[in-house]
This record gives C-alpha cells, sequence and structure tokens, in this order.
C-alpha cells in the first residue's frame, strides 16, 4: 500500500528565505507526482505535476525534483513571500487515477 | 475556460440525514474524482467516474456512492450521515481517464454533520 510523508508538517521562515519542503513515497511504482498547495478553508490549487519520467519541473520561482528511486521529491520555493503562506501537499499516482496525498506541510512566511 | 464548480460550498446536516453534493467539471474534462478531506486522516480518494461509470472506488463504506452524467457533471451522495462524515469534499478533474493526466480540484464543499 502507498503511503506518502511529509516532513516537517509545519515550517516558519522569514520572508526572502528559500523553501525547501520534502516528500516520500514507500512504492516506487508511480505515474506522476503533483505538488498542490491549499489556503485555509479552500480547495487545492494545482502548482507542479512531474511526471515519472522526469526528474525536475520549474514553474516561476517553483522548483520541484523527483527521486523514483528512492521516494522522494522536493519542492523548492525561491525568495519566499508572505503570499506563500499555505499548506502544500504532494500526492502520487499509482494505478488508476487515483491519488494518495501526504500529510502536507503547513508554511508561514514571516513579513 | 472556468474551473471545477462545486455546490453547494456549505452544508449543515444532522445524523441520519442524506446529502447530496454536486461537482461541474471543467469543460471537456471527462474524468472526475471525490476526495474527503479530514483533520484527523487527511485526504483520502472516495471515487473516480469516467464515461458515467465508476472506475476506482476508495475504501469507504457502501453509504457513500455517486454517480456521472452525461455531460460530465458528478453528484456523491451519502445517506445515513454519522458526525464522522462531517469533511472538506473535494471533486477533482481531468481530460480522460489516463494515468498521467493533472487532475484541477474544485473550491470543496464543507459539509458538517450535527
Amino acid at each position: 500500500k502507498q503511503e506518502v510523508t511529509q516532513i516537517p508538517a509545519a515550517l516558519s521562515v522569514p520572508e526572502g528565505e528559500n523553501l525547501v519542503l520534502n516528500c516520500s513515497f514507500t512504492d516506487s511504482a508511480i505515474y506522476n507526482l503533483q505538488w498542490f498547495r491549499q489556503d485555509p478553508g479552500k480547495g487545492l490549487t494545482s502548482l507542479l505535476l512531474i511526471q515519472s519520467s522526469q526528474r525536475e519541473q520549474t514553474s516561476g520561482r517553483l522548483n520541484a525534483s523527483l527521486d523514483k528511486s528512492s521516494g522522494r521529491s522536493t519542492l523548492y520555493i525561491a525568495a519566499s513571500q508572505p503570499g506563500d503562506s499555505a499548506t502544500y501537499l504532494c500526492a502520487v499516482k499509482a494505478a488508476g487515477n487515483k491519488l494518495t496525498f501526504g500529510g502536507g506541510t503547513r508554511v508561514l512566511v514571516k513579513p | 475556460k472556468a474551473g471545477v464548480t462545486q455546490t453547494p460550498r456549505y452544508l449543515i446536516k444532522t445524523r441520519g440525514q442524506q446529502v447530496t453534493l454536486s461537482c461541474s467539471p471543467i469543460s471537456g474534462h471527462r474524468s472526475v474524482s471525490w476526495y474527503q478531506q479530514t483533520p484527523g486522516q487527511g485526504l483520502q480518494f472516495l471515487f473516480e467516474y469516467f464515461s458515467e461509470t465508476q472506475r476506482n472506488k476508495g475504501n469507504f463504506p457502501g453509504r457513500f456512492s455517486g454517480r456521472q452524467f452525461s455531460n460530465s457533471r458528478s453528484e456523491m451522495n451519502v445517506s445515513t450521515l454519522e458526525l464522522g462524515d462531517s469533511a472538506l469534499y473535494l471533486c477533482a478533474s481531468s481530460l480522460v481517464q489516463g494515468v498521467y493526466n493533472e487532475q484541477f480540484f474544485g473550491p470543496g464543499t464543507r459539509l458538517t454533520v450535527l
């Protein structure tokens, strides 16, 4: 059974610092990995999708890497801003169209 | 292009009642999945529909059911509500039922069971 873990559960950084968020999964037989952002009480916003054949994806200040063999992904957010404060979730897709989510990392960027 | 829409946004029900939630996918998307989010269990997959057929199902009791219409809109029903059913219910759509497709989520329906 696939299990996805995100450590730490919470993170607080001063504005301008780079953010590093970790995601690990137990079964490397995945098709893709997706990073999401969730603001309090809201739905999920897709940030990046990395296919299993890719090593990384970039979008603006965001960069995500994927190491399937070690079951790890890292989301980097450069030069963090207070508006980056949110919960970040990673999810892996294996069989079917089902996503298995990690517990999330709650990020606070202090001005 | 409009995103995934869910109605209603908020619901309050009492134990034993039943509830129906609705999801309209992004135009052209044919796959709709449902997830339950609770503080204790996080995000858990409920089921997926594609071409009006349930394709995948998560580990939830039979009180949770769904359907999809020919226009890809989907509804989910929970019968005999329990306190533990209080959660944010999220719907996601993707273009087709392919493992490489990106999923896009709606704003969710917040269900409170009293």
